[in-house]
C-alpha cells in the first residue's frame, strides 16, 4: 500500500492552524472493521514519536490541538493552532496490512 | 514506562554482517510484537521486519528478505536483527519499536542505531 502526503513542506505561522493530507493506494479498512492508520512527529534529531493511531485516537499526553480525521483512502492531520514545538516531520502510517508503510514526510516549519 | 535500547550499530564493509539487539524494560515484553523500522541519512522512515510475539510469525520488507533475520529473546526481554549481504543501501539509523497501546501504531521507540555500510 502507497501512502502519499501532501504537502511536502508547510510553513506556519504560531497561532494558526494546519493540516497535512496522508492518501492511501487501497482502503485502510481491515477485516476486523478497524482502519490502522497512525500519525507520527519527528523532531529534528529525534526518534519518531506517536500521536495519533487508528485514525483519530490521541496517544496519552498529545496536547489536544492535534486531531486526526477520515476514511477509507484519505486522512487528515489537523494541528489547531500551531506553536513553536510544533515544527518537525509528520508521517502517516498504515498497519492494515503488510508490508507496513509510512508516506514520505511533510516539513512543518515555522 | 517503557524502554527500548539498541545496541550494535557500526561501520561495516559492503558485504558483511551485522547484529543489532534492543533490550526492553517496563513492560511485559513477551506479551507484543515488536519491530525494526530504519531511517536513511536525511531520509523518511522504511518499516524493515516485525515478529509476533513468540517469534512464529516473522514479516519483512522486500528489499531485505533473504538478507535480515528478526528474532527476540523473551527470557532475556530482547529483540535482535541479524543483518547479512550489507549493501550501502542499508546505511540508515535503525529504530527499535513496540506496539504496547494496541492499536498497530509504533507508539515506543528507541533512540537507534547507526548502521554504515561502507569501504
Amino acid at each position: 500500500i502507497v501512502m502519499t502526503q501532501t504537502p511536502l513542506s508547510s510553513p506556519v505561522t504560531p497561532g494558526q492552524p494546519a493540516s497535512i493530507s496522508c492518501r492511501s493506494s487501497q482502503s485502510l479498512v481491515h477485516s476486523d472493521g478497524n482502519t490502522y492508520l497512525s500519525w507520527l512527529q519527528q523532531r529534528p534529531g529525534q526518534p519518531p514519536r506517536l500521536l495519533i493511531y487508528k485514525i483519530s485516537k490521541r496517544l496519552s499526553g498529545v496536547p489536544d490541538r492535534f486531531s486526526g480525521t477520515g476514511a477509507g483512502t484519505d486522512f487528515t492531520l489537523k494541528i489547531s493552532r500551531v506553536e513553536a514545538e510544533d515544527v518537525g516531520v509528520y508521517y502517516c502510517m498504515q498497519a492494515t496490512q503488510f508490508p507496513l508503510t509510512f508516506g514520505g514526510g511533510t516539513k512543518v516549519e515555522i | 514506562e517503557v524502554q527500548l535500547a539498541e545496541s550494535g550499530g557500526g561501520l561495516v564493509q559492503p558485504g558483511g554482517s551485522l547484529r543489532l539487539s534492543c533490550t526492553a524494560s517496563g513492560f511485559s515484553f513477551s506479551d507484543f510484537w515488536m519491530s525494526w523500522v530504519r531511517q536513511a541519512p536525511g531520509k523518511g522512515l522504511e518499516w524493515v521486519a516485525s515478529l509476533n510475539q513468540d517469534g512464529s510469525g516473522k514479516y519483512y520488507v522486500d528489499s531485505v528478505k533473504g538478507r535480515f533475520t528478526i528474532s527476540r529473546d523473551n527470557a532475556k526481554n530482547s529483540l535482535y536483527l541479524q543483518m547479512n549481504s550489507l549493501r550501502a543501501e542499508d546505511t540508515a539509523i535503525f529504530y527499535c519499536a513496540t506496539d504496547v497501546v494496541g492499536g498497530w501504531a509504533f507508539d515506543s521507540w528507541g533512540q537507534g542505531a547507526l548502521v554504515t555500510v561502507s569501504s
